[in-house]
């Protein structure tokens, strides 16, 4: 398995302000992914994140919204930007290792 | 985006009860993934299957992965206070590639 790390474990900020949230895994892994949770729901898929290209982006989700970087096989950052109320959410990373995905314990984001 | 259907959506049982919960999908998954969550954490990988008709079993746990690729079961037997928790099924279409999730069932066991 892999063992996932996030920052921060959560935060409360205020409208039209922008978070960004660190992944960081104990191994080097092709493919990085990151999903939302929205209070009481299932998990939704934003992006996918490889390294040394630029991320995939889901239906509903783009770019400019929610940037991402993945500089290395053990990192990599989700931006929420301009964020509103809506956007509170827990958000989760996650990494593909040995065709089994292992979750990160997520950035719980209340916005104001 | 799409999400795959899980039932029920919740249950209260008493402890000792033995529990099922199923998942099913419009389309064809290539592999189910069996998930468990605890508040304030990520979702914790309990059992992978990889090949329709596959029953898979982890202590308690057993899951089977469809013949028709479209569906899953998960069963707990013997329940203890620590199973409670949301379990959610996850479908798969290609290995280390995104994952599809279910709605989720809640688990209460009732003292």
């Amino acid at each position: 398995s892999a063992v996932i790390s996030q920052k921060p474990s959560r935060d409360i900020c205020q409208r039209g302000t922008s978070l960004t949230i660190q992944c960081q895994v104990d191994s080097q892994v092709t493919m990085m992914f990151w999903y939302r949770q929205q209070p009481g729901q299932s998990l939704t898929l934003i992006a996918t994140a490889n390294q040394g290209s630029e991320a995939t982006y889901e239906s509903g989700f783009v770019i400019d919204k929610f940037p991402i970087s993945r500089p290395n096989l053990t990192f990599s950052t989700l931006t929420v930007s301009n964020m509103s109320p809506e956007d509170s959410s827990i958000y989760l990373c996650s990494v593909a290792l040995h065709n089994e995905q292992f979750f990160g314990p997520g950035t719980r984001l209340t916005v104001l | 985006g799409q999400q795959l259907n899980q039932s029920p959506q919740s249950m209260f049982i008493q402890e000792g009860e033995d529990v099922s919960m199923n998942c099913t999908s419009s389309s064809i998954f290539n592999t189910w993934l069996w998930y468990k969550q605890d508040p304030g954490e990520g979702p914790v990988l309990l059992i992978a299957l990889y090949k329709a008709g596959e029953l898979t079993s982890n202590g308690r746990l057993t899951a089977q992965f469809g013949i028709t690729r479209k569906d899953s079961f998960l069963n707990i037997s013997a329940s203890i206070p620590s199973d409670v928790g949301i379990y959610f099924c996850a479908g798969q279409l290609e290995g280390n590639e995104k994952l599809t999730f279910g709605t989720g069932t809640r688990l209460t066991i009732i003292p």
